[in-house]
């Protein structure tokens, strides 16, 4: 049963890096036909594709964030990673991953989800 | 940058009753729509993609239609674990950009 799960820290610091890992079990990163995203999700913005990232690296990003954003895939460990540059108290929310269809289907949708991960910008 | 605009915002009814939940698109999607259920807690869980087809293992009281920019979630006979907040979400353009709805909260009446 594949299975999601967001590490990090909870705490970041106005300014700062905040660097996200999603771990996957239950299948490879590196089969085809699916990208690997984060999402985030705040009461005010409601839920927002942050970047996507294919099992060969291409990355796809959300423009309106693109410029502090990178994500990256470490096949070897079955993982990948976010990090958002810069951040302020508007980056406090809940951070998604999830895997998302890319073959078949028109719409890449996320079908499977981790629990989230609250970051919270603060000094 | 594709806007999604669901209605109502709340809609309240009683189990057994039938839900109908709108969500439009501010240019043409195509049929690359999915939707979402989430309850609290949770994170969202894929119901309906490419705007007809249901996911793995959801109900078949949950459909959805449309295309372009108009496309409906309807749920025939509503449950108990029926009543949460629903999202829609398009894919559009290449390299492909996400967007998702504001949400319509389905409540108990």
């Amino acid at each position: 049963q594949l299975q999601l799960q967001e590490s990090g820290p909870g705490l970041v610091k106005p300014s700062e890096t905040l660097s996200l890992t999603c771990t996957v079990s239950g299948d490879s990163i590196s089969r085809g036909n699916y990208y690997w995203g984060w999402i985030r999700q705040s009461p005010g913005k409601g839920l927002e594709w942050i970047a996507s990232v294919y099992y060969n690296g291409i990355a796809y990003y959300n423009p309106s964030l693109a410029s502090r954003v990178s994500i990256s895939i470490d096949t070897s460990r079955n993982q990948f990673s976010l990090r958002l540059n810069s951040v302020t108290a508007a980056d406090t929310t809940m951070y998604y991953c999830a895997r998302h269809l890319s073959t078949y289907t028109g719409s890449y949708p996320f079908d499977h989800w981790g629990r989230g991960t609250l970051v919270t910008v603060s000094s | 940058e594709v806007v999604l605009t669901q209605s109502p915002a709340t809609l309240s009814l009683s189990p057994g009753e039938r839900a109908t939940l709108s969500c439009r698109a501010s240019q043409t999607v195509s049929t690359y729509l999915a939707w979402y259920q989430q309850k609290p807690g949770q994170p969202p869980r894929l119901l309906i993609y490419d705007a007809s087809n249901r996911a793995t293992g959801i109900p078949a009281r949950f459909s959805g239609s449309g295309s372009g920019t108009d496309f409906t979630l309807t749920i025939s006979s509503l449950e108990p674990e029926d009543f949460a907040v629903y999202y829609c979400q398009q894919r559009s353009g290449w390299p492909p950009r996400f967007t998702f709805g504001p949400g319509t909260t389905v409540d108990i009446k």
